[in-house]
């Protein structure tokens, strides 16, 4: 079964400043789709950005971009000029491409943005 | 906005008194999911339908049931609630199976007394 590893419980960013997100996940499967999913406090989760393995160029939206490394099994989330609005939980979320819809979150990182 | 809505945001129940927790899209999608989200962890699914098609997790306690009258609809019925079973309960959609997005709603907080 695949799993997703996100081992930065907590992280801290000052406000305009950049950071990354961790994230590592372990499968067996060469086609998948990766997630990373905001949830800010009693808020809705909301996507953030979705990248498909077999794409080798890396997602970007807007100040949010991945680093995908496929063999590595490795998918951080780079969050630049970072905001105070974007103090949230976040989760890397792995999906295989076949009919399975067993979506696999990993357990999460608590950004905080400090002004 | 199209969107996903639960009722209620928040939900207070007895120990062992049925109760259910409503979900409804305008996104016309095809899946609906319901997961389990307990405090500072991942959500974790229950079951989700493809059309009328019912899916359910292999480690979904029996105590939790769902309904999906109508595309736009989905109920997840907890019958007998215990104590552990007090969590944030998300519904989410997509508009097909995989690789599709999932949309999610602003979940139903449940508390068991």
């Amino acid at each position: 079964a695949q799993t997703v590893t996100q081992s930065q419980p907590e992280m801290s960013v000052q406000e305009a400043e950049t950071v990354t997100l961790s994230c590592t996940y372990d499968t067996s499967e060469s086609d998948y789709y990766l997630f990373w999913y905001k949830q800010p406090p009693s808020r809705q989760m909301i996507l953030v950005i979705r990248q498909e393995a077999y794409k080798q160029q890396n997602a970007t939206e807007n100040r949010f971009s991945v680093n995908f490394q496929k063999a590595a099994k490795s998918f951080s989330l780079k969050i630049s000029d970072s905001q105070l609005g974007d103090a949230a939980m976040y989760f890397c979320a792995y999906r295989s491409a076949d009919n399975n819809n067993d979506m696999r979150f990993g357990a999460g990182t608590r950004l905080t943005v400090k002004p | 906005d199209a969107m996903v809505i639960q009722n209620p945001r928040y939900q207070v129940t007895q120990f062992g008194k049925p109760v259910t927790l409503s979900c409804s899209q305008t996104l016309n999608h095809n899946v609906m999911y319901w997961y389990q989200q307990k405090s500072s962890q991942a959500p974790k699914l229950l079951f989700h339908y493809y059309d009328k098609d019912f899916n359910n997790e292999a480690d979904t306690p029996d105590n939790f049931q769902s309904r999906r009258p109508n595309t736009s609809f989905c109920f997840l019925d907890i019958r007998s609630p215990g104590l552990g079973d007090a969590a944030m309960y998300l519904c989410a959609t997509s508009r097909d199976r995989a690789p599709e997005t999932q949309y999610f709603g602003p979940g139903t907080r449940l508390l068991v007394l």
